[in-house]
């Protein structure tokens, strides 16, 4: 079983709706979560970043963390075309020297 | 922001031949990484760095080796390139390993086919 499971998609929305994507994990430990975007053929970039449980807003994306129920997810609100791209979530514990374990990643089209 | 720059966006090499994908980043990080990425597989970390001149495995080192002789500079080499190597592979850099300030910062990518 994999540390962080992403359901891969694709995830197919009208433009203007709300988007909503998820990731689960396994490993208690994790305290740093981050969503990623990356555009075909493209370098992922960072797009939110937060620590422990509760809610982040960045604009038109929210971020939600539940730890609780070792559950993430990424909000979008008022999609856009331009938000067509496949999102990673990544994670990371407090301490230890290792990179960040990644989701899969869930590819979205947004419809114009 | 940070600039992290690869070599080469996209090559082409034959089967045998050592190839070499080199990254650059601009912000001082102390940590350095390479990943691959595969359709169904998601990205998978090859190597990554703490400091200049150390490495340690990632999840899939069988085939590669690293070089960093510079802190801004981490160097992926295929000994001797295969066809099961055909990838995009990136690189990424961060100022923490993990926990606060680990966020990682790519690159645009390197396109590697294997004829």
């Amino acid at each position: 079983q994999k540390e962080v499971e992403q359901d891969p998609g694709p995830l197919s929305v009208p433009e203007g709706a709300i988007v909503s994507l998820n990731c689960t994990y396994s490993n208690s430990a994790f305290q740093y979560f981050m969503w990623y975007r990356q555009y075909s053929r493209k370098g992922p970039e960072l797009l939110m970043y937060t620590y422990s449980s509760g809610n982040k807003e960045d604009g038109r994306f929210t971020a939600q963390v539940d730890k609780s129920s070792k559950y993430i997810s990424l909000f979008i609100r008022d999609s856009q075309p331009s938000d067509s791209a496949t999102y990673l979530c990544a994670m990371s514990g407090d301490t230890g020297r290792r990179a960040l374990t990644f989701g899969s990643g869930t590819r979205l089209q947004v419809q114009p | 922001d940070v600039k992290v720059t690869q070599s080469s966006r996209y090559l082409v090499k034959r089967t045998g031949e050592k190839v070499f994908l080199e990254c650059v980043q601009d912000m001082d990080h102390e940590n350095m990484f390479w990943y691959r990425q595969d359709p169904g597989l998601g990205l998978r970390l090859i190597y990554f760095s703490y400091d200049v001149k150390m490495k340690e495995k990632g999840d899939i080192p069988e085939g590669y080796s690293v070089s960093r002789e510079k802190k801004e500079r981490f160097s992926l080499i295929l000994e001797s390139a295969s066809t099961n190597q055909t990838s995009m592979y990136l690189c990424a850099s961060s100022f923490a390993a993990g926990g606060p300030g680990g966020e990682l910062f790519f690159g645009e990518g390197s396109r590697l086919t294997v004829l």
